[in-house]
C-alpha cells in the first residue's frame, strides 16, 4: 500500500500571512492522482485542490497552490493571504491510476489562523 | 449539488450492542468507503465497494463489516461494539473508470459514535 507523510500535526499562519504544508509519499508508480482535503472544525470534509502526476504544472485554485516534486515525491500546499476560515484540519491523499479505487491519506495537519 | 448523508452525526452505543451507519449517495458513485478518523492516525480505510453486493477490505476491517444491497447506500456494521471502536466513522463516494481518476471523493458529514 502507498504511505503518504504529513510530518506537521499542527501549524499556525498569521492572518493574511503564506503558510505551507507538507506532504510526501511513497510509490513506485509513475502515474498516479494527489488531492489536499479541507476539513472545517465539525463540518464536511471537501476537496481543496488536486494534482496530476503527469503534469509538470502545479495546480492553482485562487488562494490554494501545490508545489509539486515528482522525483522527491513531495506535494505541499501553499496558501496564501491566510483567512480565519482556513482554520481547519488538511489531509493529503493519493490515488493509484492503475488501481485506482483505493484513496490514501495523511495524518493530517491541524491549521490555526491567528487573528 | 453533490450529497452524502449519514443517518446520524452523534451515536452512543453500549459494549455488546450490534451497531448499524448508513450512508446515502445521490450521485451514482460506483465507488463507496467507509473510513474511521482518529486523532494523529488520520483516515483508516476499513472497506470499500465499486459495485453492488461487491466489498473490499481495507486496512482496518476487523470488527466490522458492510452491505451494499443497493447503489446509492453503503452500510457499516459493527457486529458486537467494543469500546476501542469509539470513533468518528466518515462515508464517501467516488466514481470508477480510467476517465475519472482525477475525480474527487464526496464526504459525507460523519458520524462520532461512542461506546461504553
Amino acid at each position: 500500500a502507498q504511505t503518504v507523510t504529513q510530518s506537521q500535526p499542527e501549524m499556525s499562519v498569521q492572518e493574511a500571512e503564506t503558510v505551507t504544508l507538507s506532504c510526501t509519499y511513497d510509490t513506485s508508480e509513475s502515474d498516479y492522482y494527489l488531492f489536499w482535503y479541507k476539513q472545517p472544525p465539525s463540518r464536511q470534509m471537501i476537496l481543496v485542490i488536486r494534482q496530476e502526476a503527469y503534469k509538470q504544472q502545479n495546480a492553482t485554485e485562487n488562494r490554494f497552490s501545490v508545489n509539486f516534486q515528482k522525483a522527491a515525491k513531495s506535494f505541499s500546499l501553499k496558501i496564501s493571504d491566510s483567512q480565519l476560515g482556513d482554520a481547519a484540519m488538511y489531509f493529503c491523499a493519493y490515488r493509484s491510476a492503475n488501481t485506482g479505487n483505493q484513496f490514501y491519506f495523511g495524518t493530517g495537519t491541524s491549521l490555526t489562523v491567528i487573528p | 449539488d453533490v450529497k452524502v448523508t449519514q443517518s446520524s452525526r452523534y451515536l452512543v452505543k453500549r459494549t455488546g450492542e450490534k451497531v448499524f451507519l448508513e450512508c446515502v449517495q445521490d450521485m451514482d458513485h460506483e465507488n463507496m468507503f467507509w473510513y474511521r478518523q482518529d486523532p494523529g492516525l488520520g483516515l483508516r480505510l476499513i472497506y470499500f465497494s465499486y459495485d453492488v453486493k461487491m466489498k473490499e477490505k481495507g486496512d482496518i476491517p476487523e470488527g466490522y463489516s458492510v452491505s451494499r444491497e443497493k447503489k446509492e447506500r453503503f452500510s457499516l456494521i459493527l457486529e458486537s461494539a467494543s469500546t476501542n471502536q469509539t470513533s468518528m466513522y466518515l462515508c464517501a463516494s467516488s466514481l470508477s473508470g480510467l476517465s475519472t481518476l482525477l475525480d474527487t471523493q464526496y464526504f459525507g458529514p460523519g458520524t462520532r459514535l461512542t461506546v461504553l
